[in-house]
């Protein structure tokens, strides 16, 4: 299985605040590659795939990047909305796994 | 519009048998993959599996293979995860969501999430 891990597995910020979050693969995945938003007792919600892709309705201060085994997601200005749990998804076979998850919080 | 919608909570004894369900609608249910995804409390997520409902051509993880069963209904537009014999450590939220497509196994619709208890 290819192993994904996240960093860090907390961040605490100020609305206003740029912020990146990093992702790592144990193996290259290529640009196969999602980010998900979770909020407590919802469901996921995509944010980026391939890497660097903007799922539609998502607002352009989220942003991906990356490729082969380092990718990063950031947030160019941290809104109320954004405190949540991120996580990001390797998709280079159907063996699909997760991050453990980046937990925003306010500062 | 493509919705998801899982069956209700449940609370179950260690043991017992439990099959959860996941209707899709707004969409075409036997051309696009289903996964099934596992959140256990205060934890993160765990892919389990994914099937097809098409032709019902199912993938487990490593990890849930021979610990749940995956199957769908191609005539209620329904996707099921059943368990024969559930643990304690079943105790978890349960979220299927649709595959965006064949090779890109990422999801782009989830259902609100079934949680599942089991308690003696």
């Amino acid at each position: 299985d290819i192993q994904m891990t996240q960093s860090p597995s907390t961040l605490s910020a100020s609305v206003g605040d740029r912020v990146t979050i990093t992702c790592r693969a144990s193996q290259s995945v290529s640009r196969w590659l999602a980010w998900y938003q979770q909020k407590p007792g919802k469901a996921p919600k995509l944010l980026i795939y391939k890497a660097s892709s903007l799922e539609s309705g998502v607002p352009s201060r989220f942003s991906g990047s990356g490729s082969g085994t380092e990718f990063t997601l950031t947030i160019s200005s941290l809104q109320p909305d954004d405190f949540a749990t991120y996580y990001c998804q390797q998709y280079k076979t159907y063996s699909i796994t997760f991050g453990q998850g980046t937990r925003l919080e306010i500062k | 519009e493509v919705q998801l919608v899982q069956s209700g909570a449940e609370v179950k004894k260690p043991g017992e048998s439990l099959k959860i369900s996941c209707k899709g609608s707004g969409y075409s249910f036997t051309s696009y993959w289903i996964g099934w995804v596992r959140q256990m409390p205060g934890k993160g997520l765990e892919w389990m599996g994914i099937i097809y409902p098409g032709d019902s051509d199912t993938r487990y993880s490593p990890s849930f293979q021979g610990q749940v069963t995956i199957s769908a209904d191609k005539s209620t537009s329904t996707a099921y995860l059943q368990w024969s014999s559930l643990k304690a450590s079943d105790t978890a939220m349960y979220f299927c969501a649709r595959v965006v497509g064949p090779t890109m196994y990422y999801f782009d619709y989830w259902g609100q999430g079934t949680l599942v208890t089991v308690s003696s």
